[in-house]
């Protein structure tokens, strides 16, 4: 069965640089990949979709690559801020009405 | 708009009793879904229900039931709660269900089983 990885280990970094978060899956390669923002206490919040055939997407400081052949997205975030501090979340959707979602890697930006 | 609302938002049960979560979303989507989040692992899903009428298994439904009471509204039901099932449950919804839907959730209810 399809499954996620992300560094459960949190990251921590400076504010005003760039944060990057990894998404690894086996098996077969989701035709959309999704990443979400989770804060404390929350749901999850939609930031940006990507399909297979892109290799990049773009949103304000956000950016995520989908490598097919690595089966790796990437997801950064430039110029961080302490209000970027949030649990990020990878979701790959697998047909039907189904997506799996990754354990999240928590984000800890310093001022 | 209130976008996806759950209540309770904080519930204590003792093992063995039953309870009702509710969700309800304003946005006039067409499908629904009870996730659960435990600790280091990702959102499971329990149930879904494509469209007004329906529902099918997740992931991990048993101990579970759900209702589709109509397009705005559905329920996640525990029978006879168990400590296992002490999780955050969200519920979410989308427009139809394909890949490219953004999942829209709740703010969640913490159940507790003693």
């Amino acid at each position: 069965s399809q499954k996620i990885e992300q560094n459960s280990e949190a990251l921590n970094i400076q504010e005003g640089k760039t944060a990057t978060l990894t998404c690894n899956y086996t098996n077969y390669s989701p035709a959309y990949l999704q990443w979400y923002r989770q804060d404390p206490g929350r749901g999850p919040v939609f930031l940006l979709l990507i399909r297979e055939n892109e290799k990049e997407k773009r949103k304000e400081r956000l950016k995520v690559t989908f490598d097919t052949t690595l089966k790796q997205s990437l997801f950064h975030i430039t110029a961080s801020q302490p209000a970027d501090s949030a649990t990020y979340l990878c979701a790959l959707y697998t047909g039907g009405f189904k997506t799996i979602f990754g354990a999240g890697t928590r984000l800890f930006v310093k001022a | 708009n209130a976008g996806v609302t759950q209540t309770p938002k904080f519930q204590v049960l003792k093992t063995g009793q039953s309870m009702t979560l509710q969700c309800a979303q304003d946005m006039n989507h067409n499908s629904m879904y009870w996730y659960r989040q435990d600790p280091g692992m990702g959102l499971r899903l329990i149930y879904y229900s494509a469209s007004e009428g329906t529902t099918d298994k997740g992931e991990v439904p048993n101990g579970y039931n759900v209702s589709r009471l109509n397009k705005r509204e559905f329920s996640l039901r525990l029978e006879s709660a168990a400590p296992s099932q002490t999780s955050v449950y969200f519920c979410a919804s989308t427009l139809a269900g394909g890949g490219t839907d953004t999942q829209y959730f709740g703010p969640g209810t913490r159940l507790t089983v003693l």
